[in-house]
């Protein structure tokens, strides 16, 4: 069974750093298509990035040259890090796998919350 | 990479259909056949219903049927039930490594 759990969230200062994680089981990162997703309070969903199974990745342009995407194929893990962080990243931010452009397994979420 | 539009409310009695509307452009919706759509239950992740346009993922009811016109997809839902009180998002791939949600959709039974 795919499984995805995402930590890391949690209350960080306007310009400040975070790295989130996503422990995946039941299958391995580097075989799925990845994204980032996130959801403001009260609002809806924004897709942030793509990760191929080569590990070239995508982004939105409101986080490009603030979020980086990476893997550690040992841990099975994705990691989003977050520079620059602004009032209006604060989110819950999901991990996703990609199946043929549809986003098929989802994680339960954590929650960003950037103020000061 | 702008959100595709939905209506932000939708309602129905128990065993009435409704349907709701994603538009977007000939960039995204318009250009592939690539709409998904997912359910959101308050406190919960989305939950894929729908995926490219029209096909269901094993366990999503035949209730919940997806098709497409030119740059608008729609979802319907057919003998609605408490249960399906919910939001849902459509999403687009949008070409040049991007995708796309729409804004959200409140389904109220009545």
């Amino acid at each position: 069974e795919v499984q995805l759990v995402e930590s890391g969230g949690g209350l960080v200062q306007p310009g400040g750093s975070l790295r989130l994680s996503c422990a995946a089981s039941g299958f391995t990162v580097s075989t799925y298509y990845m994204s980032w997703v996130r959801q403001a309070p009260g609002k809806g969903l924004q897709w942030l990035s793509l990760t191929y199974t080569g590990g070239n990745t995508y982004y939105v342009d409101s986080v490009k040259g603030r979020f980086t995407v990476s893997r550690d194929l040992s841990k099975n893990t994705l990691y989003l890090q977050m520079h620059s962080l602004r009032v209006e990243d604060t989110a819950v931010y999901y991990c996703v796998t990609i199946r043929g452009w549809h986003f098929d397994n989802w994680g339960q979420g954590t929650l960003v919350t950037v103020s000061s | 990479q702008s959100a595709l539009t939905q209506p932000p409310s939708a309602s129905g009695s128990p065993g009435q259909s409704v349907t709701i509307s994603c538009t977007g452009t000939s960039s995204d919706i318009g250009g592939y056949n690539y709409v998904s759509w997912y359910q959101q239950h308050p406190g919960k992740a989305p939950k894929l219903m729908i995926y490219e346009v029209s096909q269901r993922p094993s366990g999503v009811p035949d209730r919940f049927s997806g098709s497409k016109s030119g740059n608008t997809a729609s979802l319907t839902v057919s003998g609605l039930q408490a249960d399906d009180e919910a939001d849902y998002y459509c999403s687009s791939y949008a070409g040049s490594n991007n995708c796309v949600f729409g804004t959200g959709t409140k389904v109220t039974v009545l």
